[in-house]
């Protein structure tokens, strides 16, 4: 089936500086989504791509699909205390009617910031 | 506005008793909703997904089963709970056609602790 590679899976970095994180795959994406998940709450949606080759920006944030569209990036500049959390990357399957909107998930990058 | 509750918070449950789990969405009609379980903070496995009123697929074989009573209700049960069925459960819903049919705005989640 299909599947997500995220990488790094984990990151410590310094306030301030600025963080890349990507995710590939063997198999074509229509649509990639990068999501947030703080502890024990529920995933938020962050950015949304559906055209190969788009940049989009939100905030300090910058994600783009590949022009291959078979990864996607997200660049966070300036890091802050409040970026920690879990960064989960997230493509539209390619199933047909009902499983159509179902998205495949990368398994994270655990974000940690030294304040 | 759309949102998204799931309940309870947090649930502590002896092997072997059951579970009801209950998600539902406010401000939107006949979306897609999902079932989700999240092991050790990563990685977010998908369990059933609904398109409609008692249109259930499963995704995985579990001892789970999930119900759609309404069309903005949706319910995860067990018979009997394993030690195995704990994890951090989440439910997330998407619009059916139109708009952004991919995005999937996911509720708080329930965390579940089988003893």
């Amino acid at each position: 089936g299909q599947q997500l590679n995220q990488s790094p899976q984990s990151m410590f970095i310094q306030e301030g500086e600025d963080v890349s994180m990507n995710c590939t795959s063997s198999s074509i994406f229509n649509t990639w989504l990068w999501y947030k998940q703080d502890p024990g709450e529920g995933p938020v949606l962050l950015i949304a791509l559906y055209k190969a080759g788009e940049l989009t920006s939100n905030g300090r944030l910058t994600a783009q699909f590949g022009i291959t569209r078979k990864d996607s990036f997200l660049n966070i500049s300036a890091s802050i205390p409040s970026d920690v959390g879990i960064y989960f990357c997230a493509g539209q399957g390619r199933g047909e009617g009902g499983s159509q909107g179902n998205l495949i998930f990368g398994k994270g990058t655990k974000l940690s910031v030294k304040p | 506005s759309q949102t998204i509750h799931q309940w309870p918070a947090t649930l502590v449950q002896p092997v072997g008793s059951p579970l009801s789990l209950e998600c539902t969405v406010e401000g939107t009609s006949n979306p897609n909703l999902y079932w989700y379980r999240q092991a050790a903070g990563r990685g977010l496995q998908l369990l059933f997904y609904s398109v409609g009123i008692g249109q259930i697929s499963s995704e995985v074989p579990q001892n789970l089963s999930a119900s759609r009573p309404q069309d903005r209700q949706f319910i995860l049960s067990s018979k009997k709970l394993l030690l195995s069925d704990s994890g951090f459960y989440l439910c997330a819903w998407n619009p059916p056609t139109g708009g952004s049919p991919y995005e999937q705005y996911f509720g708080p989640g329930t965390r579940l602790t089988v003893t």
